[in-house]
């Protein structure tokens, strides 16, 4: 059974703390995305990769940062953590676009609350 | 701008009636659209994929149609059980500047299904 698993379900941390959220894929995927999600507003692009210690910036990638140096793993880290940044983080990944089968697998979400 | 649109009210209907939830987009011509499910809490889970050359599209109680001149996609639940209640998303690949395509996903519609 393919898997995306994210490292926490629920994570709670303090106004400037850095924060790490770790995402692995076990179906070999070259495309890997975070996503956060909030109510009324959707599921929106933070910061995608295309390959192994490569990235591209989403729609919203102020606050954050990625890193892969791995192919299955993808991390996203907010380097000082504010209370709007409280949000669900879904982590996915997908074959290529050129691919005919290029569905995204969602992990399970990371609800964060910034205090 | 390109822009994905989605009903934002639930869509409230009876046990075993037929729900239709639309997606439309402007100023875009995709190669293809995909469905998604969403259970409150949870990742999305992919449904299905339509291409461009492909008018409709059916996988056991679910079908979903692709009208390129109307910039229309929808998508239809026969038969609908309560299980069938969560949010559903349409997401399109949107081309980025340097040869990406990012798929970008519609705020999603409601589905209510009521015993």
């Amino acid at each position: 059974d393919v898997k995306v698993t994210q490292s926490s379900r629920y994570l709670v941390k303090r106004t400037g703390e850095k924060v790490f959220l770790e995402c692995v894929q076990d179906m070999d995927h070259e495309n890997m995305f975070w996503y956060r999600q909030d109510p009324g507003l959707g599921l929106r692009l933070i910061y995608f990769s295309y390959d192994v210690k490569m990235k591209e910036k989403g729609d919203i990638p102020e606050g954050y940062s990625v890193s892969r140096e791995k192919k299955e793993r993808f991390s996203l880290i907010l380097e000082s953590a504010s209370t709007n940044q409280t949000s669900m983080y879904l982590c996915a990944s997908s074959l290529p676009y050129s691919s005919p089968y290029n569905e995204q697998f969602f992990g399970p979400g990371t609800r964060l609350t910034v205090l | 701008s390109q822009k994905i649109e989605q009903n934002s009210e639930a869509l409230n209907i009876q046990e075993g009636k037929t729900a239709t939830l639309t997606c439309n987009y402007t100023n875009y011509s995709p190669a293809y659209l995909q469905w998604y499910r969403q259970d409150p809490g949870r990742g999305p889970v992919f449904l299905l994929l339509i291409r461009e050359n492909e008018k409709e599209k059916r996988k056991e109680r679910l079908k979903v149609t692709f009208d390129t001149t109307l910039k229309q996609s929808l998508f239809h639940i026969t038969a609908s059980q309560p299980a069938d209640s969560a949010t559903y998303l349409c997401a399109l690949p949107i081309y980025l500047s340097g040869g990406s395509y990012i798929p970008t996903f519609g705020r999603g519609t409601s589905l209510i299904v009521h015993p």
